[in-house]
């Protein structure tokens, strides 16, 4: 089974630059995640969706974050204008249905300078 | 409060001791405990789920769940230098997921 993908893998912009994240899920798991990873803390949910809907985005920057899955598969997550603290490890995550475990991807690591 | 509270260690070992890793949370409509290991510049890769309180062995790992306590740990037996890394404990409720911070483990050859 393959897993979850995600590109690229590291991301280096300026601030007030804009970045986007891509994100293919295990086969079949309807849902996904994206979440933010800073150095040292564990993963902080960004955005969940169900098939193509989102089911939360409460912790989501709306004002500068935003992510979409169309189809109900990939998923991109986009940053505008980018900030000194949206350094981190973003993460997308997938799981088979509402209790089953995540199943995350390697990441991508932005730095914005 | 956080909902789950992890020592971030970190946690230094020689070669083939027990390690022991703990967590504790506050809410009790937690139903579902993993715990997760990762490496280095790696996303969080998954070591156990468990439901219920008790034990459950997986070759030289074993997840422990006290819901009474609330209180989960993993146990790694026979530790080696490839079980350097950060675990991650995880419980979910409502189809959320709340993460520990972390504990990073060094085992030392």
């Amino acid at each position: 089974e393959a897993g979850v993908a995600q590109s690229p893998r590291y991301k280096i912009i300026e601030k007030r630059q804009s970045v986007a994240f891509w994100c293919n899920p295990i086969s079949g798991h309807a849902t996904l995640y994206w979440y933010q990873q800073i150095l040292g803390q564990g993963p902080k949910l960004l955005i969940q969706f169900q098939n193509n809907g989102v089911v939360d985005d409460s912790q989501l920057p709306k004002d500068r974050f935003s992510a979409e899955r169309l189809k109900g598969v990939d998923s991109t997550l986009k940053i505008q204008p980018a900030k000194l603290e949206d350094s981190a490890v973003y993460l997308c995550a997938s799981s088979s249905n509402l209790h089953s475990p995540l199943h995350f991807g390697n990441g991508t690591r932005l730095t914005v300078t | 409060q956080k909902e789950v509270e992890q020592d971030p260690g970190p946690l230094s070992v020689p070669e083939g001791a027990i390690v022991s890793l703990n967590c504790t949370y506050s809410n009790s409509a937690f139903q579902y405990f993993m715990w997760y290991r990762q490496y280095s510049r790696k996303g969080p890769e998954l070591l156990m789920y468990t439901y219920s309180s008790g034990n459950k062995e997986d070759g030289r790992f074993t997840a422990q769940v006290d819901k009474s306590s609330k209180y989960i740990s993993l146990f790694i037996r026979d530790s080696q230098p490839s079980d350097s890394a950060t675990y991650l404990c995880a419980m979910t409720s409502r189809n959320q997921f709340y993460f520990g911070t972390g504990t990073s483990l060094t085992v030392i050859p």
